[in-house]
C-alpha cells in the first residue's frame, strides 16, 4: 500500500453535475498532482499542487479544478460534467525537491457520466 | 503526434518466454524516464527508472537511448504474474512535476 487514499472510489453522475475528489497524501508528501486515466488510454495529467498552490496544469479546460489543504491533502472539482470526463481518476503524492521523486498513487476514484 | 507512444499490444506469450516493449518519446528535453506496471483496476506503480547507462533488475532490464529517444524494456523468463499493463513515462523536467504517460503495451503471460 502506498498509504495515498482517495474518495470515494466510485461515482456516478449525469451530464451537466458538479463533482468533487479527495485525496489523502502520504505521510509527509507536500506535493498532490491529478491525473485522469480514459479507458484503454494512459493517465493524462491535469494539474499538480505544492504547498497549497496550483504548480503546473495540463490540457484540461477550467472547468476542472481543485485545492490543497494546510494538511496537503486535496480535491479535484469538475463542473458541468461532460459524458467524456467519464474515467479513473488518480491522485499521486510526492515530496518537491530538487530531483526527481517517486510519485506515489492512489487508487483511483472511478467516475462515470451518464 | 502523441508525446510518448507504445504499441498497445496485447503479447501474448508463453510462460518462461522473453518479451520485449519499446516506447518513443518526442519531448528531446525530456529529463526523467520511467516503467510503470498497471495491474487492471488498479493504479500505476513504479517498476523501474530508466538511464542511458542501461539498468537491471533481475528479469527485467531497461534502457534508454536519447539520440534516438527510443526507451525500452526486456522481461526474461516471463511469469504468470507479469500480466499486467506496461507504461513508459517521461518527465519533462529534472524535478518531476508532470508524468507523461504512453497509451500502454498489455502483456498476457499464458501457461
Amino acid at each position: 500500500e502506498t498509504g495515498v487514499t482517495q474518495s470515494p472510489t466510485h461515482l456516478i453522475k449525469t451530464r451537466g453535475q458538479q463533482v468533487t475528489l479527495r485525496c489523502s497524501s502520504q505521510s509527509g508528501h507536500n506535493t498532490v498532482s491529478w491525473y485522469q486515466q480514459a479507458l484503454g488510454q494512459g493517465p493524462q495529467f491535469i494539474f499538480q499542487y505544492y504547498r497549497e498552490e496550483e504548480n503546473g496544469r495540463g490540457n484540461f479546460p477550467p472547468r476542472f479544478s481543485g485545492l490543497q489543504f494546510p494538511n496537503y491533502s486535496s480535491e479535484l472539482n469538475v463542473n458541468a460534467l461532460e459524458l467524456d470526463d467519464s474515467a479513473l481518476y488518480l491522485c499521486a503524492s510526492s515530496l518537491a525537491s530538487a530531483s526527481y521523486n517517486e510519485q506515489f498513487f492512489g487508487p483511483g476514484t472511478r467516475l462515470t457520466v451518464l | 503526434r502523441k508525446e510518448v507512444e507504445q504499441d498497445p499490444g496485447p503479447f501474448n506469450v508463453p510462460e518462461g518466454a522473453t518479451v520485449a516493449f519499446n516506447c518513443t518519446y518526442s519531448n528531446s528535453a525530456s529529463q526523467s524516464f520511467f516503467w510503470y506496471r498497471q495491474d487492471c483496476r488498479k493504479e500505476p506503480k513504479l517498476l523501474m527508472s530508466v538511464y542511458s547507462s542501461g539498468n537491471e533488475d533481475g528479469r527485467f532490464t531497461a534502457q534508454l537511448n536519447r539520440a534516438s529517444q527510443y526507451i525500452s524494456l526486456l522481461i526474461r523468463d516471463s511469469k504468470l504474474s507479469d500480466s499486467a499493463t506496461y507504461l513508459c513515462v517521461v518527465t519533462d523536467t529534472g524535478g518531476g512535476n508532470k508524468l507523461t504517460f504512453g497509451t500502454g503495451t498489455q502483456l498476457k503471460v499464458e501457461l
